[in-house]
């Protein structure tokens, strides 16, 4: 059974440019979440999408949003890019059950320059 | 919302001896605990998790405890090796959004020969 798949692994952007991020969940898995990476803040929760919904929300600006499609895979978007949003971006997949195991990906390392 | 606090943030022990790391949640809803290890350059991978109804858990060498009371959920690791050391993220969620994990801010364990 394959694992969650991010591309790209690795991305440098400049400042006030946007990215999007790709991430694949586990074949079965309908819900996708995101999380945020970074050395001072730990694991902070971005957004989760189940069925090309988003169900649960962080507490993050606008800036970053996310969709999902309807063969589960989750794309998220940073716009205008800051130097703080440097980071690794991980996405997690689970199962529509409740208090299941999340999976992860490897993650996209996200430099802002 | 939901914090977890977690403890200590940096543990060095000697293999063979025994690591203990403490967790303490705010949500009284919380009702799944998961434990992930992150080892340098990894993704989180779940090594134990524990549910609300159930006090102790154990596989192998890797045990967690919950007292809902108190609030607070432990790790305990005997015997520990060498390939112990890295990161361990507590992580708390209820059920009404199990894909939202609100995570600790991470535990470096140094297993030293």
């Amino acid at each position: 059974k394959a694992g969650v798949t991010q591309t790209p692994r690795y991305l440098i952007k400049t400042r006030g440019q946007q990215v999007t991020l790709s991430c694949s969940p586990i074949s079965g898995h309908r819900s996708v979440s995101w999380y945020q990476q970074t050395p001072g803040q730990g694991l902070q929760f971005l957004f989760e999408y189940f069925s090309e919904t988003q169900r649960n929300k962080g507490n993050f600006p606008g800036r970053f949003s996310g969709r999902q499609f309807s063969n589960s895979r989750s794309e998220m978007n940073v716009s205008t890019l800051e130097l703080g949003d440097s980071a690794l971006y991980l996405c997690a997949s689970s199962s529509a059950q409740p208090g299941t195991e999340a999976f992860f990906g490897q993650g996209t390392r996200l430099t802002v320059v | 919302g939901e914090n977890v606090e977690q403890h200590p943030s940096t543990l060095s022990v000697q293999e063979g001896d025994s690591a203990v790391i403490k967790c303490t949640y705010s949500d009284s809803a919380s009702n799944y605990f998961p434990w992930y290890k992150q080892e340098l350059g990894k993704r989180p991978q779940l090594i134990i998790d524990i549910r609300s109804n159930v006090g102790e858990k154990k596989d192998q060498r890797i045990a967690v405890t919950l007292n809902k009371t108190a609030k607070h959920f432990s790790l305990h690791i005997t015997e520990t090796q060498p390939e112990d050391s890295a990161v361990y993220f507590c992580a708390a969620t209820h059920t009404g959004t199990a894909s939202k994990l609100t995570f600790g801010t991470g535990t470096r364990l140094q297993v030293t020969l």
